[in-house]
């Protein structure tokens, strides 16, 4: 079964300080794609990444970067120097290979509340 | 801006109601998605659509429907309403709605049912 788990419910940092959100991934397929996606308190949806199995360098975008292990099936999110504006929930999502679909499957979810 | 676009942006009804929700997916995306984010269920897919036919189904109840009209845009129809059903309904869009191809996000559709 394809599921994703984001233990983290709530984190809440003071203004930055560094924080990570973890995300763990359950799949049987060898292709996939990871993605994270910010939900401010405006309700959207921003995409944040994606990326696929294949590849497992690191990435930095600015003050995000991500970190993706196949070994422990994980694919962790950091975030440097927080700022107020970060505040909001952070989701992991899987896409699920079913051949003929390609359907996201989101974790529960990481409010991350930063404080000034 | 993703480029998908819904309406309405909000919805207030009573139980019992039925409402339809519109999604006109990004120029060229055959493919368009339907998920429900509540309190309950959080982010869950509910059912996808790929050039007018059926592709996949999630957890959809059965008071749910949809459709894709030709011109691609697509329908989410909720009836018989309960407490329960209030949420944010997000429409996203693909090209092809194939495995590896991204899915864009629509702002969402807040129902709220009293």
């Amino acid at each position: 079964a394809q599921k994703v788990t984001q233990a983290q419910t709530e984190i809440s940092v003071v203004e930055k300080e560094d924080v990570t959100l973890d995300c763990v991934y359950e799949t049987r397929d060898t292709t996939y794609y990871l993605f994270w996606y910010k939900q401010p308190p405006s309700g959207e949806l921003v995409f944040l990444i994606r990326r696929n199995s294949f590849d497992e360098q690191n990435e930095i975008s600015g003050r995000y970067s991500w970190n993706f292990q196949k070994s422990t099936s994980s694919f962790n999110f950091t975030i440097t120097a927080s700022q107020v504006v970060d505040s909001a929930v952070y989701f992991c999502a899987l896409e699920n290979y079913g051949g003929a679909t390609n359907k996201l499957i989101f974790g529960t979810g990481t409010l991350l509340a930063v404080q000034p | 801006d993703s480029g998908v676009t819904q309406t309405p942006k909000h919805l207030i009804t009573a139980t019992g109601q039925r409402v339809t929700l519109r999604c006109s997916p990004r120029s060229g995306d055959l493919s368009v998605y339907w998920y429900q984010q509540s309190l309950d269920q959080g982010l869950q897919f509910l059912i996808q659509y790929y050039n007018g036919e059926e592709r996949a189904k999630g957890n959809i109840l059965e008071r749910f429907s949809a459709q894709q009209f030709p011109d691609l845009h697509s329908e989410l129809n909720l009836s018989s309403l309960e407490l329960g059903d209030s949420a944010l309904y997000f429409c996203a869009s693909s090209v092809r709605g194939t495995p590896y191809n991204e899915q864009f996000f629509g702002p969402g559709t807040r129902l709220t049912v009293l």
